[in-house]
């Protein structure tokens, strides 16, 4: 079974430009989760999509970023303009439940911001 | 609200000798519980979970954890570490308020020495 895939794995961009990054989950899992990981700290959910609806993004900054879930499978997440402190290791994940089930994650797509 | 709250942000054993990872949660509700491990450059990957069930839970790779209601703790332990242990490891809480959401630890970063 194909685990999660996330591109690309590294970035580098200078403030104020913007960046996107891409996931597919694995096949038939119908939850799918982003998260922000800074250097020294766990996971911090920033959105939650169950299929192609948005089950929670209270910690998404939203005048900044954005995702998408178009038809249900893979997912982008964008962040337009990119400050400094948004140098982080961005992670995907899906489940094929949410809560109970495990949740499965990608290799992590890591942003170092200038 | 959940919290997760992982004592001591590093902790070194030698080779052989019993590694104890402690987690400690908050929750309004019974919650699930989960041991995640992050090798470096890695995504999370599962160790083990509790989902209600017996309180003694074993996981991968010889770990296990208790889940203590009483004391609200979910410590992880191993009883012979192995230097292929060394890697960073986090407790989620899982809880059904309205939709499942989870919060991840800080983290413990395990050292072995040999």
């Amino acid at each position: 079974e194909a685990g999660v895939a996330q591109s690309p794995r590294y970035k580098i961009i200078e403030k104020r430009q913007s960046v996107a990054f891409w996931c597919n989950p694995i096949s038939g899992h119908a939850t799918l989760y982003w998260y922000q990981q800074i250097l020294g700290q766990g996971p911090k959910l920033l959105i939650q999509f169950q299929n192609n609806g948005v089950v929670d993004d209270s910690q998404l900054p939203k005048d900044r970023f954005s995702a998408e879930r178009l038809k249900g499978v893979d997912s982008t997440l964008k962040i337009q303009p990119a400050k400094l402190e948004d140098s982080a290791v961005y992670l995907c994940a899906s489940s094929s439940t949410d809560g109970e089930e495990t949740q499965y994650f990608g290799p992590g797509t890591r942003l170092l911001v200038l | 609200a959940q919290s997760v709250t992982q004592l001591g942000s590093h902790v070194s054993v030698s080779e052989g000798a019993l590694v104890l990872l402690r987690c400690n949660y908050s929750s309004s509700v019974p919650p699930y519980l989960f041991w995640y491990v992050q090798y470096p450059n890695q995504g999370l990957q599962l160790l083990l979970k509790y989902t209600s069930a017996a309180t003694l839970v074993k996981g991968i790779n010889g770990f296990e954890a208790e889940f203590k209601k009483s004391e609200t703790s979910f410590h992880l332990t191993k009883p012979s570490a192995h230097m292929s242990d060394a890697a960073e490891y986090f407790c989620a809480v899982s809880t059904n308020t309205g939709g499942f959401k989870t919060i991840f630890g800080a983290g413990t970063r395990l050292f072995v020495k040999a």
